[in-house]
């Protein structure tokens, strides 16, 4: 039972260049979050997807940067022209439910990819 | 201004005994509370969730409080083991998220166990 899934795990980047960054989330769940975590930072979330869907995308930055979740495939996360203040890990999560009040669904990490730009 | 704050500094305990992590947050009225802990190189792993209906949680050798009246968690670790060596986050989804688990984390304390 795969848990989530990111790739590449390590990525270089020069200023300019596309970033593209993948997350599979674990079997059955349709809801992925994604979060960055800068050095000694904590993580900061970005934006939240279902599938064919962008619910919440109120963490991104308003340029350069999409998310998408297609109907088949991972989810994607995009950054155009990076610069080196984009140099993070960045994570995602998936969950199987939806929180309704008490009823919390608990978030399964990746294990992040790593982005440096030079 | 909304804040979720950690103690920066790294707690160094000897093993066997508890270390307390602390948690506080201004500005905020979460439903529930969350710890995770990380690796280095991982991602976080989530190890507890209290509401704010819950003055205490139990699992194994942790346990955590939830004060909302002073804004505050403790995560606590009994008879700690050098395994236990890990950043631990705490975790809280603002009231008026949407209800979808959008995750705010504070930064993390750094918990180092000595043999």
């Amino acid at each position: 039972n795969a848990g989530v899934m990111q790739n590449p795990r390590h990525l270089v980047r020069r200023r300019g260049q596309e970033a593209r960054l993948r997350c599979s989330p674990m079997k059955g769940h349709s809801h992925v979050y994604w979060y960055r975590q800068l050095p000694e930072e904590g993580l900061k979330f970005m934006v939240y997807l279902q599938k064919e869907n962008i619910i919440d995308e109120s963490g991104m930055p308003k340029e350069r940067f999409s998310a998408e979740f297609p109907k088949e495939g991972p989810s994607i996360l995009r950054i155009q022209q990076v610069v080196r203040g984009d140099s993070a890990a960045y994570f995602c999560a998936s969950s199987s439910t939806r929180s309704q009040g008490f009823a919390m669904s608990e978030q399964f990490f990746g294990p992040g990819t790593r982005l440096t730009v030079l | 201004s909304q804040k979720i704050e950690q103690n920066s500094e790294a707690l160094n305990i000897q093993e066997g005994k508890t270390a307390t992590l602390t948690c506080n947050y201004t500005n905020y009225s979460p439903a529930y509370l969350q710890w995770y802990r990380q690796d280095p190189g991982r991602g976080p792993v989530f190890l507890l969730l209290i509401r704010e209906n819950e003055k205490e949680k139990r699992k194994e050798r942790l346990k955590v409080t939830f004060d909302t009246t002073l804004k505050q968690s403790l995560f606590h670790i009994t008879a700690s083991q050098p395994a236990d060596s890990a950043t631990y986050l705490c975790a809280l989804e603002p009231t008026g998220s949407g209800g979808y688990n959008k995750l705010i984390f504070g930064a993390g304390t750094r918990l180092a166990v000595h043999p």
